[in-house]
C-alpha cells in the first residue's frame, strides 16, 4: 500500500511569512495529491489537489508543488494568518479507487 | 460546512455494545467513505460506496460494517466494541468514485468505549 509521511510534526511561524509544509510518498504510480487542514474538534477541510501530470498550483494564498522525481510534495502557505493555524495533512490518492492514503499531519502555530 | 452530516456527535458507550453511526453525503454526492481517525494510527480509511455498491475496502475490521442505502445515506456499525475502538470516524462523500474526485469531509462522530 501506499506510505505517507510528513517532514515535520510541528511548525511555528510569524504572522505575515510564508510557511512550507512537506511531505512524502512511496508509490510512484500514485496519480492524485491532495492537502486538507483539520482545525480543533473539525473534520479536514479541502484545501487544493493536483494531478501527477503537474507539478504546481496554485489556489488562494497557497500553492502545492509536487516533485515526482522525488516523490515528494509541499504546501506553501503565503502571508500566513493566525487563521491559519491547525493541523495540516498530505494525503494521496489510491492507484485503482478513490480512497485517501493520509501522512500524520503537521500542527501548524501562527505567532501573531 | 462541508455539506457532509454525521450522527451523533458524541456517543460512549461499554466494552461489548454495537453502535450505529449515521452519514448524510453532500446533496448530488453518490460516493461516500469511512474513515477513522486515532491518535496513533492517524487517518484511516475503512470503506468506500458508489450508489449502494461497495467499491472500495480498506482497514476494516470484520466486526465493523457499512452500508448505503436508496437514498445514499449512509450507516456504520460497529459492533463488540473494545476500548481501541474510541476514535473519531469521519464520514466523507465526492461526486463520484474515480480516483480524482474530491473528497469532503463531515465533522465526525467521536466514539468513546468505557
Amino acid at each position: 500500500g501506499e506510505s505517507v509521511g510528513l517532514h515535520l510534526p510541528t511548525l511555528s511561524v510569524q504572522e505575515g511569512d510564508n510557511s512550507i509544509i512537506n511531505c512524502a510518498y512511496s508509490n510512484s504510480a500514485s496519480d492524485y495529491f491532495i492537502w486538507y487542514k483539520q482545525e480543533s474538534g473539525k473534520g479536514p477541510q479541502f484545501i487544493i489537489d493536483i494531478r501527477s501530470n503537474m507539478d504546481k498550483r496554485q489556489g488562494q494564498r497557497v500553492t502545492v508543488l509536487l516533485n515526482k522525481t522525488v516523490k515528494h510534495l509541499s504546501l506553501q502557505i503565503a502571508a500566513t494568518q493566525p487563521g491559519d493555524s491547525a493541523v495540516y495533512f498530505c494525503a494521496v490518492g489510491g492507484t485503482g479507487a478513490n480512497n485517501l492514503f493520509f501522512g500524520t499531519g503537521t500542527r501548524l502555530t501562527v505567532i501573531p | 460546512d462541508s455539506g457532509v452530516t454525521q450522527t451523533p456527535k458524541h456517543l460512549i458507550t461499554a466494552t461489548g455494545q454495537r453502535v450505529t453511526l449515521r452519514c448524510s453525503p453532500r446533496s448530488g454526492d453518490l460516493s461516500v467513505y469511512w474513515y477513522q481517525q486515532s491518535l496513533d494510527q492517524g487517518l484511516q480509511f475503512l470503506i468506500q460506496y458508489y450508489n449502494g455498491e461497495e467499491r472500495a475496502k480498506g482497514n476494516i475490521l470484520e466486526r465493523f460494517s457499512a452500508q448505503q442505502f436508496p437514498d445514499l445515506h449512509s450507516e456504520l456499525n460497529l459492533s463488540s466494541l473494545e476500548l481501541g475502538d474510541s476514535a473519531l470516524y469521519f464520514c466523507a462523500s465526492s461526486v463520484d468514485a474515480g480516483v480524482g474526485n474530491t473528497i469532503y469531509f463531515g465533522e465526525g462522530s467521536w466514539l468513546t468505549v468505557v
